[in-house]
């Protein structure tokens, strides 16, 4: 299975925007890339996922680098309830595969 | 409001003690999953589940046991509770939504074994 990198943690000023990095240089051409993210005492929750194009929605943006080795999650405004564990997930959607979450990214977030 | 829904959130029993963490979703999804999490670390798949009498188990072995006979219940069961067992229990279920599948997590069970 191909595998993500991200930073242990992150750091970020209040109603600052955030951009959170992950490194997939094995990325195969059917994996979509996919985001959550897991508050604290609760189970985590879906952000975004993209193929190929960058994807905005309401919680965040997600940009994909064009050799898709790369990509940025993008929170445009960040708050104190965005303090979060964040995951970059590959994953194929076939039917035999699962989601894999690794240790994922810790961001703070300082008032 | 959550859609998929963990009882009970927190549960303390002693040794040998056999359990059952259910989880219940209103979302009609088939996919459905059982994650276990220890305190900082990361989510590790134990069971998952395509359908009702389907279940698979997961990348880390469990002596827990699950079971899918309605759609919408997916609970798992522990029949002698241990100490190793304390951690936290995530359910979640899946649809195909923007060209792949999405999870949705309930808000967890954490177990403690005395």
């Amino acid at each position: 299975d191909a595998k993500t990198t991200q930073p242990n943690s992150m750091e970020s000023n209040e109603e600052e925007p955030v951009h959170l990095p992950c490194n997939h240089s094995t990325i195969s051409g059917t994996d979509y890339i996919h985001w959550y993210r897991q508050l604290p005492s609760q189970g985590p929750e879906y952000v975004i996922h993209g193929l190929t194009s960058n994807v905005n929605n309401r919680m965040a943006s997600l940009a994909i680098a064009e050799d898709r080795k790369s990509s940025t999650l993008i929170l445009h405004r960040a708050t104190l309830r965005d303090a979060a564990v964040y995951y970059c997930i590959l994953r194929v959607d076939n039917y035999g595969q699962n989601f894999v979450f690794g240790p994922g990214t810790r961001l703070s977030v300082l008032p | 409001e959550a859609d998929i829904y963990q009882t009970p959130r927190y549960l303390v029993i002693g040794t040998g003690k056999k359990i059952t963490l259910e989880c219940s979703q209103t979302m009609g999804h088939d996919k459905m999953y059982w994650y276990q999490q220890d305190p900082g670390m990361e989510l590790h798949l134990i069971h998952y589940s395509y359908g009702v009498n389907s279940t698979e188990k997961g990348d880390l072995s469990s002596e827990s046991t699950v079971s899918r006979i309605r759609t919408e219940h997916f609970p798992l069961t522990l029949e002698s509770a241990r100490p190793s067992h304390t951690s936290q229990y995530l359910c979640a279920s899946s649809e195909y939504y923007s060209g792949a599948n999405v999870l949705t997590f309930g808000a967890g069970s954490r177990l403690t074994v005395l």
